[in-house]
């Protein structure tokens, strides 16, 4: 099993700052990284997959980068409704998908 | 629009069963592979079961390997979960996910919450 750990498990951050969160795979990924939002009480909501594709309708604001086993998610100037939970999830180990353990983005 | 709606989940007691529903509309349901993934109270997302478009291909977590089944009917648009054997670690909600074209989970439903007590 593909093990995914981000970090950190929470980030402080003031409104109109900008957020970088990890994710770490236990063997390479290459790039079937996808990354996810929810909010509570909401389901997760996808935000970018194959590492760095933006899916639809989600601002520029946010970004991923990476391949292999390092992934960056990063947030400019964070607004009110940016604070929430991020998942990783590597889907390389087909169908066997595996999440991250989540980054919690709270108001500073 | 893609809309994904599950029901039957409850309470049951330890060793029970339940069958989960979810109905799509907004997409053609039948060329799409689709998954279950479950949230557990205070924990992470979980990937529980995986079906593909035509039902020849269906995969589980260890967790669940011989108490779920997945299943499909795309003359309904329906996604299943029978879930036989419960323990008090399915407590979670169960989402439906649809897969998109490059295996991302593309489009969630608002899932629904199992809780299994003793």
């Amino acid at each position: 099993e593909i093990v995914m750990t981000q970090s950190p498990d929470t980030l402080s951050v003031s409104p109109g700052e900008g957020a970088t969160l990890s994710c770490r795979a236990t063997q390479s990924v290459s790039s079937n990284l996808a990354w996810y939002q929810q909010k509570r009480g909401q389901a997760p909501r996808l935000l970018i997959y194959a590492a760095s594709t933006r899916a639809t309708g989600i601002p520029a604001r946010f970004s991923g980068s990476g391949s292999g086993t390092e992934f960056t998610l990063s947030i400019s100037s964070l607004q009110s409704e940016d604070f929430a939970v991020y998942y990783c999830q590597q889907y390389n180990n087909w169908p066997a998908l595996t999440f991250g353990g989540g980054t919690k983005v709270e108001i500073k | 629009q893609v809309q994904l709606v599950e029901s039957g989940g409850g309470v049951v007691q330890t060793g029970g069963s339940l069958r989960l529903s979810c109905v799509t509309s907004g997409f053609s349901f039948s060329t799409y592979a689709m998954h279950w993934v479950r949230h557990a109270p205070g924990k992470g997302l979980e990937w529980v079961s995986y079906i593909w478009s035509e039902e020849t291909d269906k995969f589980y977590a260890d967790s669940v390997k011989g108490r779920f089944t997945i299943s499909r009917d795309n003359s309904k648009n329906t996604l299943y979960l029978q879930m036989n054997s419960l323990r008090a670690e399915d407590t979670a909600v169960y989402y439906c996910v649809r897969s998109g074209s490059s295996r991302q989970l593309d489009y969630w439903g608002q899932g629904t919450l199992v809780s299994v007590s003793s």
